[in-house]
């Protein structure tokens, strides 16, 4: 149980185009989608926070303009880059979690490269 | 500020030889302590919840314990299988659920 997928799991696009990361929660609704962002041999920074059906919260210093989030349904979040730079090459993960469970569960991460 | 720090950075075992690896904590409020395992290209995979000083959880080789300030992570009789890095994270009991990382604990057991 508490299965996460994310598809794609490799991307490579050019400079200055916009990418779709999908997150879904398989065999649980998921009230809450966290989205991470994850630089080699570093920890993860947590960029948003999702509720179904609401605007995301993002953190301090994350553009919400260049990083759309949104959280359609109990079991879908997207995250879209756009007008990806080089900068934006990174590790994506999201996470979801059940109203009053504390655990989060992580989906496998997309690795962006943009070129 | 709420802050969570994991010692060492990076643990080299002998394949049998046991030890722990530490997360402290200074926060605000917790609501509870989350450890996980972090293969190289993947996301972290579940480990283990603690929500009071005290408490202790055990699956397979590993043990996780908690006080009041930090948590410790004992593997016993590591197997090269177990080289992963191992990520210490809180909830605070003030915010919506969002997690706060340490930075991890490389380890690597030798066969």
């Amino acid at each position: 149980g508490a299965v996460v997928s994310q598809h794609p799991s490799r991307v490579i696009c050019k400079s200055g185009t916009s990418v779709k990361i999908e997150c879904r929660s398989l065999d649980f609704q998921a009230t809450t989608m966290f989205w991470y962002r994850q630089f080699p041999k570093q920890s993860l920074m947590l960029m948003a926070t999702s509720n179904e059906g609401s605007k995301a919260t993002y953190e301090q210093g994350v553009e919400k303009d260049k990083f759309l989030i949104n959280h359609a349904s109990l079991t879908l979040s997207t995250l879209t880059v756009t007008s990806a730079h080089p900068e934006d090459s990174s590790f994506y993960i999201c996470s979801a979690s059940v109203a009053g469970v504390h655990e989060q569960y992580f989906g496998p991460g997309t690795r962006l490269t943009v070129t | 500020e709420d802050q969570v720090t994991q010692s060492p950075e990076a643990l080299r075992l002998q394949e049998g030889e046991s030890s722990s690896l530490n997360c402290s904590y200074t926060v605000s409020g917790l609501r509870g302590l989350f450890w996980y395992r972090q293969d190289p290209g993947k996301g972290p995979e579940f480990l283990f919840t603690l929500y009071s000083a005290g408490e202790e959880k055990e699956k397979e080789r590993l043990k996780a314990t908690l006080t009041k300030k930090e948590s410790f992570l004992h593997i016993t009789a590591p197997k090269p299988e177990d080289s992963a890095t191992y990520l210490c994270a809180v909830h605070l009991s003030s915010n919506t659920g969002k997690l706060i990382f340490g930075q991890g604990t490389t380890l690597q057991v030798k066969p």
